[in-house]
């Protein structure tokens, strides 16, 4: 089936440094989404990427739609404190022939040291 | 316009018994879909209702059931609870069945069966 292999599984990073983590598919997808979740909350949608290729920002965020379709990045820039949180890659699986579900990858735990 | 909410936020259960897990949807959202996270891992979705059916559902056992109700909120019931069943449910609701990228998460309802 579709899964979604994330890594690193863990990171630890002092404020300021910028960060990066990638998200790697066996099987191609047409969507990538990126959410952040914090203790105690659901996911929270940060960007979505819909085309090979593409190159999209969310402030310090910024992620990239692999050309292969199989992967995707995110890279955080000058990291705070309240990045903190897990970050997870997502993408529309199939059910019976229609997309309504999310499969979502296996996590990044970041924490920063202020 | 208020978001998605759950309740209870945790709730303990021992092997056996049966729970009823609820989701309000966000304002105008006709979807609600529900996802099982364990610790540690990412979402995993167990199915979705959209207009008050069934559409589309993962791979969990027929004792995972649910029900949306005229006005789209949401409940999971769980019957014959297992340990394996320990994990933080989470509901997101969406304007359509196949907007994917538009689910709004809830908090989610953290739930341990002992």
């Amino acid at each position: 089936g579709q899964q979604l292999n994330q890594s690193p599984q863990s990171m630890f990073i002092q404020e300021g440094e910028d960060v990066s983590m990638n998200c790697t598919s066996s099987s191609i997808f047409n969507t990538w989404l990126w959410y952040k979740q914090d203790p105690g909350e659901g996911p929270v949608l940060l960007i979505a990427l819909y085309k090979a290729g593409e190159l999209t920002s969310n402030g310090r965020l910024t992620a990239q739609f692999g050309i292969t379709r199989k992967d995707s990045f995110l890279n955080i820039s000058a990291s705070i404190p309240s990045d903190v949180g897990i970050y997870f890659c997502a993408g529309p699986g199939l059910q019976g022939g229609a997309t309504n579900k999310l499969i979502f990858g296996t996590g990044t735990l970041l924490a920063v040291q202020p | 316009e208020t978001g998605v909410t759950q309740s209870p936020t945790h709730l303990i259960k021992t092997r056996g018994q049966q729970v009823t897990l609820r989701c309000s949807s966000q304002s105008g959202h006709n979807t609600v879909s529900w996802y099982q996270q364990a610790l540690g891992q990412g979402p995993q979705f167990i199915f979705q209702y959209y207009r008050e059916e069934e559409n589309g559902r993962g791979n969990f056992p027929p004792r995972f059931s649910g029900l949306q109700f005229p006005n789209y909120s949401s409940e999971l019931n769980v019957n014959a609870l297992e340990l394996d069943d320990s994990a933080l449910y989470l509901c997101a609701s969406s304007p359509g069945w196949d907007s994917y990228n538009e689910q709004f998460f809830g908090p989610g309802t953290r739930l341990t069966v002992l």
